[in-house]
Order: structure tokens, then C-alpha cells, then sequence
């Protein structure tokens, strides 16, 4: 099973580029998430999407855009990188299906903003 | 605001038992999720709680008081493979995870 896969896994990008971060589940999931996580803070939420089709902004939103045009894909664009966006950043879907409403994690994207 | 506090680094023997605490101060609590993260790697899920009481699943437990705003996980009969950051995450009144910043175990021989 695929689960949920991500690309690139690292990047290094020119401060003032533009890029998307890929992400992409086979399991069926509604819910869909982009966290960024940075040494000595928790996973932040960027960006989530309930199903297909809607969007919404979580606790560090500013400087990203994401988009859902179906149920597999949920990719993150940053229009215009910082040095500051430097991160890890973990795609992430969630089973709503059963009790425990789990999330699940990509492997990951490591981006270095110069 | 929204809060989980846990202790930044621990350190355990291989064999020992290791007890990790987790408090929140969150709008709403709909479960309470402990995930493990290796170095480099994505979390993963280990337990989730959503009523009081111990939750047991191999050499790991977890425990909730909601009342006190309080968990724990506790694992036993370490083993090096164990090393990792051990995340705790609540289910706010939204439906969104709040993750702490992570406790990193080390396991010493």
C-alpha cells in the first residue's frame, strides 16, 4: 500500500521562487492536511481540506496556497519562498471512516530557502 | 490560547520502563492522539484516547485524564529501536489536531 506519498523529498530554492510541494494519498481519505515542523515547535497546520473541492486556513497560512480538485491530490504552492518557510513539511490524510479519526503522514518534504 | 505542554528530551536505559506526561489547556477536547517520530521520518500513529483510563497495546500504554487535562504514554521493556520523539496531539472543538512540541526519548545501553 502507497499511502501517502510526497515530492520532492528535498529542495533547496532561491528566496523570491515559487515551487509546489506534491502530495498525493490512495486511500480514499476525505480530509486531507499540509503541517510544517520546525525544531522545537509542534506540527503547525498550513492548510487543510475536508473533501474535494473546499479548502481552509490554519494556524500559519500566510505565504502559501492550497488547492483540491480531487479526492488523491492536495498540493502546496508557496508563491514567492522566504528564508523563513524553511522546513519540513509533512502532507498528511485522515480516516474518517472508523473511530479514532487517525491521521496519517507523507514521508515528507525538506525545503531550504536561501 | 491553546496549549500541550511535554518535557522537551528524556532519558532511559534499554529494559527500563519509561513514563512520557502530556498536559493541555485546549478549546474543546474530542481525543487525545500519541504518534512516534524517528529522526528524519514521519510520525506515525501509536494510541489514541478519547475516554478516562489506560489503553494498553503491547509494550505501550496510554492514559487520560480529562478532568485534569492530563495523559501519559508509558513504555516498557525499552528497547534501542525506541528512540525517537514522542508527539502528543488533542482533538479540539474544530475537529483539528494541537500538537505538542514533542519529547525526544534517548535509550542508553
Amino acid at each position: 500500500t502507497a499511502g501517502i506519498t510526497q515530492a520532492p523529498t528535498s529542495q533547496i530554492l532561491a528566496a523570491g521562487r515559487s515551487m509546489t510541494l506534491r502530495c498525493t494519498q490512495d486511500m480514499r481519505h476525505n480530509a486531507m492536511y499540509w503541517y510544517r515542523q520546525d525544531l522545537g515547535l509542534g506540527l503547525r497546520l498550513i492548510h487543510y481540506s475536508n473533501t474535494a473541492g473546499t479548502t481552509g486556513k490554519g494556524e500559519v497560512p500566510d505565504g502559501y496556497s492550497v488547492s483540491r480538485a480531487n479526492t488523491d491530490d492536495f498540493p502546496l504552492t508557496l508563491a514567492s519562498a522566504v528564508p523563513s518557510q524553511t522546513s519540513v513539511y509533512f502532507c498528511a490524510s485522515r480516516d474518517t471512516s472508523g473511530v479514532t479519526d487517525t491521521q496519517y503522514f507523507g514521508p515528507g518534504t525538506r525545503l531550504t530557502v536561501l | 490560547g491553546q496549549n500541550i505542554d511535554q518535557p522537551t528530551e528524556m532519558t532511559a536505559t534499554e529494559g527500563a520502563i519509561v513514563q512520557i506526561n502530556c498536559t493541555y489547556q485546549t478549546s474543546g477536547f474530542n481525543g487525545l492522539f500519541w504518534y512516534q517520530q524517528h529522526a528524519g521520518e514521519a510520525p506515525t500513529f501509536l494510541s489514541y484516547n478519547v475516554l478516562d483510563g489506560l489503553e494498553e497495546k503491547g509494550r505501550f500504554s496510554s492514559f487520560l485524564s480529562r478532568s485534569k487535562g492530563y495523559s501519559y504514554l508509558l513504555l516498557k521493556e525499552l528497547q534501542m529501536k525506541d528512540s525517537a520523539s514522542y508527539l502528543c496531539a488533542v482533538v479540539d472543538s474544530n475537529y483539528q489536531l494541537i500538537w505538542g512540541a514533542g519529547t525526544k526519548l534517548i535509550i542508553k545501553p
